[in-house]
């Protein structure tokens, strides 16, 4: 079983959704957790990140982390086309050695 | 602005040869770290470098070796490539090491073939 389980997708909603991404994991040392967006040949850039359990508001985006549930969650809303990205969830205990998801394929469409 | 600079962009190699991809970054951070990102499998860390002088194995080392070569310029070397080897490499850099509001900058990646 890895560490950290995500679901591939494809994900394909109509401009204007709310999306939904989710993470779960295994291991309840995690405290840091990270949300990573990337374009098709680029390397992945920060999104999110959060510190143990709660909510986080960035303009259309919102990051929760339930630990009770070792689940993670990337709301975005009035999604756009500019969204079509592979999101990845990463977790560390520590700080930066991440431990990331296989990523999420986002799809918006006009 | 090129914050972190990976080369080759792409690389084809037959099985045992070897090949160096080269990092580099400009914004004086002091960590520096190896992925490679497999479909289904997420980014792997495969070396990293929490400051200069120091290097450490990450999840997947295996075959692989690095050198930190300066504070700006991290190295990844497969010394007998095999086609397991096939995949895309990507460099990060960060400030810190161990905090959560350091985060990873990731160069565009090198997309290497073994045949």
């Amino acid at each position: 079983q890895k560490e950290v389980e995500q679901d591939p997708g494809p994900l394909s909603v109509p401009e204007g959704a709310i999306v939904s991404l989710n993470c779960t994991y295994s291991n309840s040392a995690f405290q840091y957790f990270m949300w990573y967006r990337q374009y098709s040949r680029k390397g992945p850039e920060l999104l999110m990140y959060t510190y143990s359990s709660g909510n986080k508001e960035d303009g259309r985006f919102t990051a929760q982390v339930d630990k009770s549930s070792k689940y993670i969650s990337l709301f975005i809303r009035d999604s756009q086309p500019s969204d079509s990205a592979t999101y990845l969830c990463a977790m560390s205990e520590t700080g930066n050695k991440l431990v990331f998801g296989a990523g999420t394929i986002l799809r918006v469409k006009s | 602005n090129a914050g972190v600079t990976q080369t080759p962009k792409f690389q084809v190699l037959k099985t045992g040869q070897s090949m160096t991809l080269q990092c580099a970054q400009d914004m004086n951070h002091n960590s520096m770290y190896w992925y490679r990102q497999d479909p289904g499998m997420g980014l792997r860390l495969i070396y990293y470098s929490a400051s200069e002088g120091t290097t450490d194995k990450g999840e997947v080392p295996n075959g692989y070796n690095v050198s930190r070569l300066n504070k700006r310029e991290f190295s990844l070397r497969l010394e007998s490539a095999a086609p397991s080897q096939t995949s895309v490499y990507f460099c990060a850099s960060a400030q810190g090491e161990g905090r959560y509001n350091s985060p990873l900058h990731f160069g565009n990646g090198t997309r290497l073939t073994v045949t």
